[in-house]
Parts: C-alpha cells; sequence; structure tokens
C-alpha cells in the first residue's frame, strides 16, 4: 500500500530556533500533500494544502510566515516552523494523495512528528 | 461551515463486546464521510468511506458504519471487538475549500479494550 514517511519523528529544539519536517511519499507521486496539526487529546486541524510546483494554500490562522512550505518535488514536502515557541509544541502530521489515483477522497497519512520546544 | 462531531471522547468495552462510536455531521450539501483509526505512534489509516450509494459501508477489521441522512449521522460499529481494536478513532468529513477537497475531522474517540 501507499507508504508516507515523515521525517523526524521527534525534535527537540530551543525556542526561536528554526525546526524542518519533511514528508515523502515513498511508493507513489502526490502533487498534493497536506499539514495538519495536533494537540494532545484534540482532532486534527489542517494547517495548509501544499502544492507541487507552487504556493502552499493557508487555512485561516495559520500564519505562512511562521510554517513555510516547500513542495519541490511530486515525493516531498517540508514545514519549517521559523523562529519556534513553546507554544508551536505539537504534533505535526502530513498526509499525500496519490496523484495517479482515481480515487480523489484518498489521503494516506504520516506517522507524525513531535516537536517539543524549550 | 461543515463541522463533525463525535459525541464520545472516551469508550471502554470489554473484549468480544460490540461496540458503537458516535459521530454527527453538519452539512447543507454533499457528503462524503470517513473513519479513520490511529494506533498509537502510527499515522492514521482509513477504516471505511461513504462516497454514495448504499448507506452501510463495510470497511477493514470488521468495522461498519451506517450513513444516516435524516440524523446526519455516521456511526461506527463493529459487533465483537478485540484487544487490537485499542485506538483512536476519528470521524471526517470532506469539504471543498479553496477549491479542493479538504478533510474536515472529529475531536476523536479513545477506544479501550479491556480482557
Amino acid at each position: 500500500g501507499a507508504v508516507v514517511s515523515q521525517h523526524p519523528s521527534r525534535v527537540i529544539c530551543k525556542s526561536g530556533t528554526s525546526v524542518k519536517i519533511e514528508c515523502r511519499s515513498l511508493d507513489f507521486q502526490a502533487t498534493t500533500m497536506f499539514w495538519y496539526r495536533q494537540f494532545p487529546k484534540q482532532s486534527l486541524m489542517l494547517m495548509a494544502t501544499s502544492n507541487e510546483g507552487s504556493k502552499a494554500t493557508y487555512e485561516q490562522g495559520v500564519e505562512k510566515d511562521k510554517f513555510l512550505i516547500n513542495h519541490a518535488s511530486l515525493t516531498l514536502s517540508t514545514l519549517t516552523v521559523t523562529s519556534a515557541h513553546p507554544e508551536d509544541s505539537s504534533f505535526y502530521i502530513c498526509s499525500a494523495r496519490d496523484t495517479r489515483s482515481p480515487a480523489w477522497e484518498t489521503q494516506y497519512f504520516g506517522p507524525g512528528t513531535r516537536l517539543l520546544v524549550l | 461551515a461543515q463541522s463533525v462531531t463525535q459525541l464520545d471522547s472516551q469508550v471502554p468495552v470489554f473484549e468480544e463486546a460490540p461496540v458503537e462510536l458516535r459521530c454527527n455531521y453538519s452539512s447543507s450539501v454533499s457528503v462524503y464521510l470517513f473513519w479513520y483509526v490511529q494506533y498509537p505512534n502510527q499515522g492514521l489509516q482509513l477504516l471505511l468511506k461513504y462516497l454514495s450509494g448504499s448507506t452501510l459501508v463495510k470497511g477493514i477489521n470488521g468495522f461498519e458504519a451506517e450513513f444516516n441522512k435524516s440524523q446526519t449521522s455516521f456511526h461506527l460499529r463493529k459487533p465483537s471487538v478485540h484487544i487490537s481494536d485499542t485506538a483512536e478513532y476519528f470521524c471526517a468529513v470532506s469539504v471543498k475549500s479553496q477549491g479542493a477537497q479538504k478533510l474536515v475531522f472529529g475531536q476523536g474517540t479513545r477506544l479501550t479494550i479491556n480482557p
């Protein structure tokens, strides 16, 4: 089946530094990827839609200058949390759509990245 | 705006007992509904989906869900649960926003199976 990986799985950083999280589709091409944020014991909240070769589309209330998204290839999207602060600590999850699948509704999810900002 | 409500944050059940996880949605247009499962330290996996057609949808691992338009519900059921079903379950609805289909998730229900 379709596999999506995320790296790193866990990261601890100091306040004020930037952190990059990678999302890769391992066995399929993904024109569209999604980035979610999940707080403890809460649901997934969509942050942005990442489109290969174009700018990401951010959801209302998400700071595009703080959460930089780059989707430079059909198998890789990156999320960079710039000048991270403790309130950015969260579980970040990506998902990807198989470009060649007719199942437009199917998203394959990565295992998530836990970010802790000290 | 479309939304999803999962009425139970936690559901404890004994092994081999039946279970129902409740999900209600709000929508005034065509509805596409999903149930995902999240095992500890893993990504979300699709259990089942309703796009159209039969209102009773069967998924993986013996789960099924019924789309009820009049009650705006999409409850998940399993007749006999196993210890391995212990996980977080999310109901979601697909909405069209800014020209793309996106998922809106419910709050999640933690299913705990006791021996």
